[in-house]
């Protein structure tokens, strides 16, 4: 069966600090992977996928970058977060066609 | 501007009811529909999809879509307390993204 980890779970991170948050899926190959992020109270927002290694779409233009140097592996970076980059950030897999599988998320608080 | 459009309730219901909670979306284009359930400080977790125009039924869940009224709903049979959470509705037009409506919470009462 599939699985997906994220990791950290949470972060603290003042603001100015560069960010790197890694997912990696086991018992799947060449995935469609997603990072999205949900505000507190708010719906999910997508800000990368990925359909391939170093294939990468971008969704939401803003200090956020997503980088995939293995077919498993996903990483969202930040040079410098700002607070408004606070949130719940998910990473996600799915098959072609199919719904999608979420990791247990890393919750964000920049301060 | 796709859209997906779930009412954010609190939707309350008794336990033992039926739940139902209801989703519109835009694009008349769109292929694929999805529930998932979140609950709170958690991520989400999909439940079910529905691909054609009918119900579809596994366990206490059925889904139920309707191109032609671009709607898409979600029953929920003998309601739990364990079944509060927040729903999302999901729709897929046959490209890699996926629209996310903001969710419905429902509250089922003991």
């Amino acid at each position: 069966s599939q699985t997906i980890h994220q990791w950290p779970a949470t972060l603290v991170q003042p603001v100015g600090s560069p960010l790197s948050l890694e997912c990696t899926v086991e018992g799947t190959s060449n995935p469609n992977l997603y990072w999205y992020r949900q505000a507190a109270g708010r719906g999910l927002q997508l800000l990368f996928y990925s359909v391939g290694i170093g294939q990468i779409s971008s969704e939401v233009p803003q200090n956020l970058s997503a980088s995939r140097p293995q077919d498993r592996q996903f990483i969202l970076s930040s040079k410098k977060l700002l607070l408004s980059d606070s949130g719940f950030y998910l990473c996600a897999w799915s098959p072609t066609g199919s719904g999608q599988y979420f990791g247990p998320g890393t919750r964000l608080t920049v301060t | 501007q796709k859209e997906v459009e779930q009412n954010s309730g609190p939707l309350s219901v008794p336990e033992g009811a039926i739940a139902s909670l209801n989703c519109t979306y835009s694009d008349r284009g769109s292929q694929s529909f999805f529930w998932y359930r979140q609950y709170s400080g958690k991520s989400p977790e999909l439940i079910m999809s529905i691909y054609s125009n009918g119900d579809k039924e596994d366990g206490r869940f059925t889904a139920q879509l309707n191109k032609a009224s671009q709607y898409v709903s979600l029953l929920i049979r003998d309601s739990q307390p364990s079944d509060s959470a927040t729903y999302l509705c999901a729709v897929n037009g046959g490209t890699y993204k996926y629209i996310f409506g903001t969710g419905t919470r429902l509250k089922v009462l003991a």
